[in-house]
């Protein structure tokens, strides 16, 4: 069964570091998101990707964030100088018809 | 108005018995009502979903029932089982926002053997 993968499963860095999270959504989807969940809170959207170009972002989703489709297989998020606060499990989703959104395992980001 | 509410927060149920979590929403908008369910330490994993134009959906030991007049929407987990025991989510999604799952807040099952 098709499913989406990510990585790193854990990812630890220092504040003001850039990070890559890596996703590899399911081969025939063309919507694809991100989500991230603190610790013990609820799932919260960040990002949605279709045609090559951001659809919805959230308020979660400032400058320091952006995202990135760079070949046919891989999405990309980046956060470019990270806080403390960016500490969470990072969800990447995928989408054929953006109803039915697959999520892969998460990426655990710890920053220190 | 974006907010999804999700009751009741942690929720302990003998094997065998039923299970049910509530939904509630503001947004008319809505069009699609998924339930995700999370095992520690996994991703959401698509359990069910319904859309506003039925009132019950049914698959296995698993049943949306939802009432559009009340904005509200449950899942029942009929013969819980211990296996069942995980965090559940209510979401909810309308297509003109590219599809963005709006969460509740999560119900922490436990099924006691």
């Amino acid at each position: 069964e098709p499913e989406v993968t990510q990585t790193p499963s854990h990812q630890v860095t220092q504040m003001g570091q850039e990070v890559i999270l890596r996703c590899v959504p399911i081969s025939n989807h063309l919507y694809f998101y991100w989500y991230r969940q603190i610790l013990g809170q609820k799932v919260e959207f960040l990002v949605s990707f279709y045609n090559n170009e951001i659809s919805e972002k959230s308020e979660i989703f400032d400058d320091q964030f952006s995202v990135e489709r760079p070949d046919g297989s891989n999405f990309t998020l980046k956060i470019r100088s990270t806080k403390l606060e960016d500490s969470a499990m990072y969800f990447c989703a995928s989408s054929n018809d953006s109803y039915e959104q697959y999520f892969g395992p998460g990426t655990r980001l710890t920053v220190t | 108005q974006q907010q999804v509410k999700q009751s009741p927060q942690s929720l302990i149920v003998q094997k065998g018995g039923i299970s049910i979590i509530n939904c509630a929403y503001e947004n008319t908008a809505f069009d699609y009502f998924p339930w995700y369910q999370q095992f520690p330490g996994k991703g959401p994993a698509l359990l069910i979903a319904i859309r506003p134009d039925v009132s019950e959906k049914k698959e296995g030991r698993f049943t949306i029932s939802f009432n559009k007049s009340a904005k509200q929407f449950s899942l029942h987990i009929m013969d819980s089982q211990p296996g069942d025991s995980a965090t559940y989510f209510c979401a909810a999604s309308t297509y003109n926002q590219g599809g963005k799952l709006i969460f509740g807040q999560g119900t922490e099952l436990s099924v006691k053997p």
